[in-house]
């Protein structure tokens, strides 16, 4: 089965600064990779997502990159905000079907 | 407005105590899933439906049960079966092949 490795498991930036947050899978079926934020207490929320046909994709100050032959793919923020510092999480799914997600990472951003 | 709406939002429960927790989704999606996170950990799969009347295990489906008698209702039963059911449980909901995956707030069950 798939699994995804998310890599780091704590960030800290200061505010300004640039993010990144890399993952990995094992599934070379798989084609669909999003990318959530959860605040703490609160369900996670969809920021950006990208499928295998794509290999970058960007929503204003966020994007994602996709290598297929790798099997990675990474979360972009620039000029981070104190409101961006969260827990993030990545996955990666065949067609929506069993949806595998990394272990989160804890981004904080210092003002 | 569309959306997921997980119940209650903090529940205490006894040992020995079944809970179940309500989840219903207006966005007329067919899947529906149920991740448990613990604290610092990611999101592992309880148990998910792809069509009404019809569920599968996920990862970690011991001492929890499902229901899907409606296409908007994922009710999650953690039964006393459950070796330790403290933690946070979230619904989710997708269209299907589009692979969009949305989250309720999230339900936090305390035992004591």
């Amino acid at each position: 089965g798939e699994n995804v490795e998310q890599h780091p498991s704590t960030l800290s930036v200061q505010e300004g600064d640039s993010a990144v947050i890399k993952c990995t899978y094992s599934d070379s079926a798989s084609n669909y990779f999003p990318w959530y934020k959860q605040e703490l207490g609160k369900g996670p929320q969809l920021i950006i997502d990208i499928r295998s046909n794509v290999g970058e994709k960007k929503d204003q100050r966020i994007a994602v990159t996709l290598n297929k032959t790798a099997k990675h793919f990474s979360l972009h923020i620039t000029e981070t905000q104190p409101e961006d510092s969260a827990v993030y999480f990545c996955a990666a799914t065949a067609y929506g079907q069993n949806f595998v997600f990394g272990p989160g990472t804890r981004l904080s951003v210092l003002p | 407005d569309g959306g997921i709406t997980q119940s209650p939002k903090y529940l205490f429960r006894k040992e020995g105590q079944n809970v179940t927790l309500s989840c219903e989704q207006n966005l007329n999606h067919d899947a529906m899933y149920w991740y448990r996170q613990d604290p610092g950990q990611g999101l592992r799969l309880i148990y998910y439906s792809q069509i009404v009347n019809d569920f599968q295990k996920g990862d970690i489906a011991e001492g929890y049960s499902v229901s899907r008698e409606k296409k908007e209702s994922f009710p999650l039963t953690v039964t006393s079966a459950q070796k330790n059911p403290t933690a946070f449980y979230l619904c989710a909901s997708s269209q299907g092949w589009t692979g969009e995956l949305f989250f309720g707030e999230g339900s936090r069950l305390t035992v004591l």
